[in-house]
């Protein structure tokens, strides 16, 4: 069936380093994305989201890029700090529909 | 703080039991979500209610039972449950069922079935 899934499951990164955390979705027929991050213990919270119609958002720290063409969605984290440590996660939506559909999850860590 | 409260935050029952999760919004919306979140799947939709009505129900055994008895309230009651039943239970409420940008989640009430 049609889903999102992540590349990796895990991501180390050292204080301060740019972190980018990859989607692939399979339905072509997505047109809204979102990105959440997930602490520990806590629900999923809203990062940033982007329409079919972009390629690019940018938000505070970060950026969410999209390539329709291969079915791609990045989130970019600039200059990234411990309290980015939490497990992200993609969703997308498809026009007319009111589900969500999520990923599994990348577990990112920021060393010290 | 998100707005949404959930109730209790830590769960144990037998598979025998009957027990309830509990969740509570006063950000006015008048969506509200049973979500689970198992180890290594995705988040799985479970029960949609907008205005108090169930307008989804996704394919969830009938041991999983929700109830709405108003817009700031929701409710899921667990009864014979299995042990892969053990999850992360995030309730999240919107505006409405098509503002999914504004989803708002609370914490989850994790459940372990023994």
């Amino acid at each position: 069936g049609e889903s999102v899934g992540l590349h990796l499951p895990t991501l180390s990164v050292q204080e301060g380093d740019n972190s980018i955390i990859n989607c692939a979705y399979s339905n072509s027929a997505s047109d809204y994305f979102i990105w959440y991050k997930q602490e520990s213990g806590k629900g999923p919270q809203f990062i940033i989201d982007i329409r079919s119609n972009m390629d690019k958002r940018q938000g505070q720290r970060v950026t969410v890029l999209l390539n329709k063409t291969v079915k791609h969605l990045s989130l970019q984290i600039a200059a990234t700090q411990p309290g980015d440590s939490a497990v992200y996660f993609c969703a997308e939506n498809q026009g007319g529909s009111e589900k969500l559909v999520f990923g599994k999850g990348t577990k990112l860590t920021v060393n010290p | 703080e998100t707005g949404v409260t959930q109730t209790p935050r830590h769960l144990v029952m037998g598979m025998t039991n009957k027990k309830s999760l509990k969740c509570e919004q006063h950000l006015g919306h008048n969506a509200m979500y049973w979500y689970k979140q198992s180890a290594k799947k995705p988040l799985e939709l479970m029960f949609v209610y907008s205005l108090e009505e169930r307008v989804e129900n996704n394919s969830v055994p009938s041991r999983f039972s929700p109830e709405c008895p108003n817009s700031s309230h929701l409710f899921l009651h667990l009864h014979t449950l299995q042990p892969e039943d053990s999850a992360l239970y995030l309730c999240a409420s919107t505006p409405s069922r098509n503002r999914l940008n504004t989803i708002y989640f609370g914490e989850g009430s994790w459940l372990t079935v023994v």
